[in-house]
């Protein structure tokens, strides 16, 4: 079965670079979540998006931006990068809640991203 | 809010033995869904079961099962038979009623298996 796919897989940039994640959900799922794990931490949620619009916001920086296209991939832009974005960050999906009657998320297997 | 409490950092357990990861949840929202995720040390976040909030039987995945007791508000995983590529970290989960609803993760357990 398909999966979340994710680009790229790793990344190394310098401070104050910016970098773009991108992610694809399971076909016909039209919901993505962003989440951030830094080292040997639980997952924290970043934004989601529903039918292109954004739908919740955690604890996203504000030097950080995405949004969802027409195609439903989504893409995270991460501006004036720091030391401390260096973490796993994972995109998920999950079919329309009134279709399935639930909300599981199904993880990408994410993007490491360094930052030097 | 929302909050899921794993209290084992760690646990060891022999091969072929069954296994119980402890999660408790606080919520006062009543309709709610729960998870458990396994992440292996390569990273990846795998789905491993669900059990809705309204849900009469606990929920069972091959050898998975969660052992959902909604009064005591605990859902734990119980892997029965283990096997060497059951380490993994192990996470529970929970999310609130909503479409486009964020999941709340605990702390996870990071659960080793011995041959």
């Amino acid at each position: 079965a398909a999966g979340v796919i994710q680009s790229p897989r790793h990344l190394i940039k310098e401070k104050r670079e910016t970098a773009t994640l991108k992610c694809y959900p399971i076909p016909r799922h039209d919901t993505v979540y962003w989440y951030q794990q830094g080292p040997g931490q639980d997952p924290q949620f970043l934004i989601s998006f529903y039918e292109k619009m954004q739908s919740d916001k955690g604890s996203i920086p504000d030097r950080f931006s995405a949004q969802q296209f027409s195609d439903y991939h989504s893409e995270l832009n991460m501006s004036s990068l720091e030391l401390g974005d260096s973490a796993l960050y994972f995109c998920a999906s999950s079919p329309s809640a009134q279709r399935e009657g639930r909300d599981t998320q199904y993880f990408g297997p994410g993007t490491r991203l360094t930052v030097l | 809010a929302q909050k899921i409490t794993q209290t084992q950092p760690g646990m060891f357990v022999q091969e072929k033995e069954a296994v119980t990861l402890d999660c408790t949840y606080d919520t006062s929202d009543q309709s709610y869904g729960l998870f458990w995720y396994k992440q292996p040390s390569s990273g990846e976040m795998i789905f491993l079961i669900y059990q809705g909030s309204y849900d009469e039987q606990n929920a069972t995945e091959g050898r998975y099962s969660l052992n959902f007791q909604k009064a005591r508000k605990s859902a734990n995983l119980v892997i029965s038979a283990s096997q060497l590529g059951d380490s993994a970290m192990y996470f529970c989960a929970m999310i609130p009623p909503g479409s486009a609803s964020k999941i709340i993760f605990g702390s996870g357990t990071r659960l080793s298996i011995r041959p």
